[in-house]
């Protein structure tokens, strides 16, 4: 069974400082995606990154960075210079390859969750 | 803009009530879902639809039931509502794919079960 997770609960950080958001995955599949959502207080998840499990390369949009090792099951994000408009509640999620015939391997699995709080 | 609409942002209903969430995307995307999110739980995963008429269980099913007569439309119906099932409900769609995973969410549907 596919498992995430995100040991951060809640992080709080002042403006400008970098922060690193955790996430370790499980999967027993060879073929997986890895995702980062963000929710602001408004409700809406918001998609920021998708990343398959054959492509390793660290990308970079930006003030924002992910970190992609299969080696430890992680795929953290890290947030560079900080602001307050980064507030939200960040998701880590895995999905593992559902092909085209349906079934159980379509569902997107979610960590619980991490608060970031961004302080002026 | 793609778009995923929930019927209703905040309902307040009272134990034992039949309850409907509506939910509707305009994407053509074939696979829609239903997660509940809890403080501290994250969100958990209730039913999926992968087309039309086509339904899975996810990881918290019981007491509810779904229904998706068209593509665009899926519901998620409470046969009895109980107080443990007050939470917030996330709609989402994707299109079905291998390399298209990425999920759009609805603003979500803020349920109080009294």
């Amino acid at each position: 069974a596919q498992k995430v997770t995100q040991a951060q609960t809640e992080i709080s950080v002042v403006e400008k400082e970098d922060v690193t958001l955790d996430c370790v995955y499980e999967t027993r599949d060879t073929t997986y995606y890895l995702f980062w959502y963000k929710q602001p207080p408004s409700g809406e998840l918001v998609f920021l990154i998708r990343r398959n499990s054959f492509d390793e390369q660290n990308e970079i949009s930006g003030r924002y960075s992910w970190n992609f090792q299969k080696s430890t099951s992680s795929f953290n994000f890290t947030i560079t210079a900080s602001q307050v408009v980064d507030s939200a509640v960040y998701f880590c999620a895995l999905s593992e390859d559902g092909g085209y015939s349906g079934g159980s391997n379509y569902k997107l699995t979610f960590g619980k969750g991490t608060l970031l709080t961004v302080n002026p | 803009d793609v778009k995923v609409t929930q019927s209703s942002r905040y309902l307040v209903k009272r134990t034992g009530e039949k309850v409907f969430l509506e939910c509707v995307q305009d994407m053509d995307h074939e696979n829609m879902f239903w997660y509940r999110q809890d403080p501290g739980l994250g969100l958990r995963l209730i039913y999926f639809s992968y087309d039309v008429k086509m339904k899975e269980k996810g990881d918290i099913p019981e007491g509810y039931s779904v229904s998706r007569e068209k593509k665009e439309r899926f519901s998620l119906i409470l046969e009895s509502a109980s107080t443990n099932q007050t939470s917030m409900y996330l709609c989402a769609s994707r299109k079905q794919g291998a390399w298209t995973g990425e999920l759009f969410f609805g603003e979500g549907s803020r349920l109080t079960v009294l």
